[in-house]
């Protein structure tokens, strides 16, 4: 398995701002992902980093709201901008390891938007 | 990738075993079941996984019909630490983006 952290764990933000999402894997890995998780609702992936490049998005995320940044095999960021009590979230990195076949979860970072 | 179906909720006494059943009757040759439950808002963590042979692990048994229609999830003594919601998602890479339903939500109760 991967031990993957994320900074902040939690954070309590103003409208209008951004905040930005750490995530850290003790190991490369090829696949990173990002998902929101929104209260009392299932997983929804917001897009996958891509090292070196531009992340894909998937449908109803855009680069825009969501930059992602991934600088190496082992980080990578995502931002919440312009932020509304809707962003209101858990915000979930995770990574795929093609040797297990498997994705493994940060522990989330609790994201309140007042 | 298919969709998956789990009933929303199931409870279960401690000590017993758990069953969590899921459909997948559009699952293609190439993918995957794959197991993962979340607890209490924490990161989702993997249980198991399989192609066609039933699969078990220190976490859990996994019983995939012959048709591949759909598959259940054993946890052979249930604790009251296994209350958590329990995600079923079909894919062919798991390395790869993950599509999650609702998930079932377990409750075991002493």
């Amino acid at each position: 398995s991967a031990v993957i952290s994320q900074k902040p764990s939690r954070d309590i933000c103003q409208r209008g701002t951004s905040l930005t999402i750490q995530c850290q894997v003790d190991s490369q890995v090829t696949m990173m992902f990002w998902y929101r998780q929104q209260p009392g609702q299932s997983l929804t992936l917001i897009a996958t980093a891509n090292q070196g490049s531009e992340a894909t998005y998937e449908s109803g995320f855009v680069i825009d709201k969501f930059p992602i940044s991934r600088p190496n095999l082992t980080f990578s960021t995502l931002t919440v901008s312009n932020m509304s009590p809707e962003d209101s979230s858990i915000y979930l990195c995770s990574v795929g390891h093609l040797s297990t076949d498997t994705q493994y979860f940060g522990p989330g970072t609790r994201l309140t938007v007042l | 990738d298919a969709k998956t179906t789990q009933p929303p909720s199931m409870d279960c006494a401690e000590g017993r075993a758990a069953n969590l059943p899921c459909n997948h009757s559009t699952i293609s040759g190439n993918e995957y079941v794959y197991w993962y439950r979340q607890i209490h808002s924490q990161g989702p963590q993997y249980i198991i996984h399989g192609l066609k042979n039933n699969e078990t692990n220190e976490m859990a048994s996994l019983i995939i019909t012959e048709d591949r229609k759909s598959s259940t999830l054993i946890l052979p003594h249930a604790t009251l630490r296994d209350t958590a919601v329990y995600y079923c998602i079909v894919t062919s890479g798991g390395y790869n983006k993950l599509i999650f339903g609702a998930g079932t939500r377990l409750a075991v109760h002493p």
